[in-house]
């Protein structure tokens, strides 16, 4: 079985500076994807992010980036320039093809963005 | 509305009651995928269906959660004589198919249980 793990409960961070948020996983499989989600307090679960295990080249979206560590089973999420808007409990998950798609997910991370 | 609804969004029930929870995913979507979260936690799969077919229920707690979904769209996630620790957030997901490569999950905006 999948397992994933999110050591850090809550994080704080200023307002325009980066943040970084660890992920790591336990999987046999050698295909499978990893996903970030955010939960902003409206509680609706948003993708911010997908990375496919057989790409060496980690995901960017605008100032959303990982760093995938296939070896290490490790994926960070990293924010540039932090806005307040970022405020929100951030889910990292594993999905694998040939588990029918279920995803197994972190018990997140509780961001503030500070002004 | 093109997103995943579910109702209602909110249910306060005394315990030893039934509960009904709706989904209705995004049209044209083949799987569909109920999770739950508790407080503080990330989501837990509970069960997935393709098109009426309920694929994998591995994840029911146990036999007083049911799920259905009769014509392949609309889902049901049933709870009988509920209990305070099925207080959760029951989150409903789709996506276009499951088992073929990758396709993104999108999900409802969840419907808050609580159980007095």
């Amino acid at each position: 079985a999948q397992t994933v793990t999110q050591s850090q409960p809550e994080m704080s961070v200023q307002e325009a500076e980066t943040v970084t948020l660890s992920c790591t996983y336990d999987t046999s499989e050698s295909n499978y994807y990893l996903f970030w989600y955010k939960q902003p307090p409206s509680r609706q679960m948003i993708l911010v992010i997908r990375q496919e295990a057989y790409k060496q080249q980690n995901a960017t979206e605008n100032r959303f980036s990982v760093n995938f560590q296939k070896a290490a089973k490790s994926f960070s999420l990293k924010i540039s320039d932090s806005q307040l808007g970022d405020t929100a409990m951030y889910f990292c998950a594993f999905m694998s093809p040939t588990n029918a798609g279920k995803s197994t997910f972190g018990d997140g991370t509780t961001l503030t963005v500070k002004p | 509305g093109a997103g995943v609804s579910q109702s209602p969004r909110y249910k306060v029930t005394k315990r030893g009651q039934d509960v009904a929870l709706r989904c209705d995913p995004i049209s044209g979507h083949v799987s569909l995928y109920w999770y739950r979260q508790a407080l503080g936690q990330g989501p837990e799969f509970l069960t997935y269906f393709n098109y009426e077919a309920q694929q994998d229920k591995s994840g029911l707690p146990n036999d007083r959660f049911s799920a259905e979904r009769p014509e392949g769209s609309i889902s049901t996630l049933t709870i009988q004589r509920t209990e305070q620790r099925d207080s959760a957030m029951y989150r409903c997901a789709s996506s276009l198919v499951s088992s073929i490569g990758y396709n993104e999950q999108f999900f409802g905006p969840g419907t808050r249980l609580t159980v007095l």
